[in-house]
């Protein structure tokens, strides 16, 4: 099974701060790298799909990285704010099959 | 509009009577999977289909059965229920893996 980690698993912010995670996952057969936001109550959405080494997208305030040949995403949010509060997901399909395997995630709380 | 769209929403029901829950996108999508979501395991995938009449198992499987005869509807069915079923299921869609996921609204069921 493949191995994805995230971190940190949570963390609480004040408003107006930056922040970043990470997604790690194995480099060999890699495919493509999704990331999710989900807040609580709801349903998974999608943030970002990243394919090509050294991808860099970009939503309002919230951006994200890829590293393909080291196996690792970087999300960033710009100023938080407290409607960003929800935990953010990332899951690389895994190449050659057409699973999904999701990271535990990292779970933000954003303090006014 | 776009939706992907899950019935029931709330089920509580006793170890080993039979239930479907279904699942129906109107986006055209070929790609449909299902998952559960457990505390501090995150999204697991149980089934995923990758166009009419073609599916297969994600990474818990076990106690679950899909069908796919229609492209718009991928049913989850659980045969014989135990209380190691209760979770929070999703359905999802999507174009492909290099595309987005849409997350249905999620089903929260319980097995006594």
């Amino acid at each position: 099974i493949l191995n994805v980690e995230q971190s940190p698993q949570s963390l609480h912010v004040q408003e107006g701060d930056s922040t970043n995670f990470t997604c790690s996952f194995p480099s060999s057969n890699f495919y493509a790298l999704h990331w999710y936001r989900w807040e609580t109550a709801k349903s998974p959405e999608a943030l970002f799909v990243m394919t090509l080494n050294g991808d860099e997208k970009k939503k309002g305030r919230i951006s994200a990285t890829l590293n393909t040949k080291e196996g690792y995403s970087y999300l960033y949010i710009k100023g938080s704010q407290p409607e960003d509060s929800a935990t953010y997901l990332c899951a690389p399909p895994t190449s050659g099959t057409y699973k999904y395997i999701f990271g535990t995630g990292t779970r933000l709380k954003v303090l006014a | 509009e776009a939706q992907v769209t899950q019935n029931p929403r709330y089920l509580i029901t006793v170890t080993g009577k039979k239930l479907t829950v279904t699942c129906s996108q109107n986006m055209n999508h070929e790609y449909m999977s299902w998952y559960r979501q457990d505390p501090g395991l995150g999204l697991r995938q149980i089934y995923y289909s990758m166009n009419v009449e073609v599916t297969d198992k994600g990474d818990v499987p076990e106690g679950y059965k899909v069908s796919r005869k229609e492209k718009r509807n991928f049913p989850l069915i659980l045969e014989s229920p135990s209380p190691n079923q209760t979770s929070l299921y999703f359905c999802a869609s999507s174009t492909g893996l290099v595309t987005e996921q849409y997350f249905g609204p999620g089903t929260r069921l319980t097995v006594t």
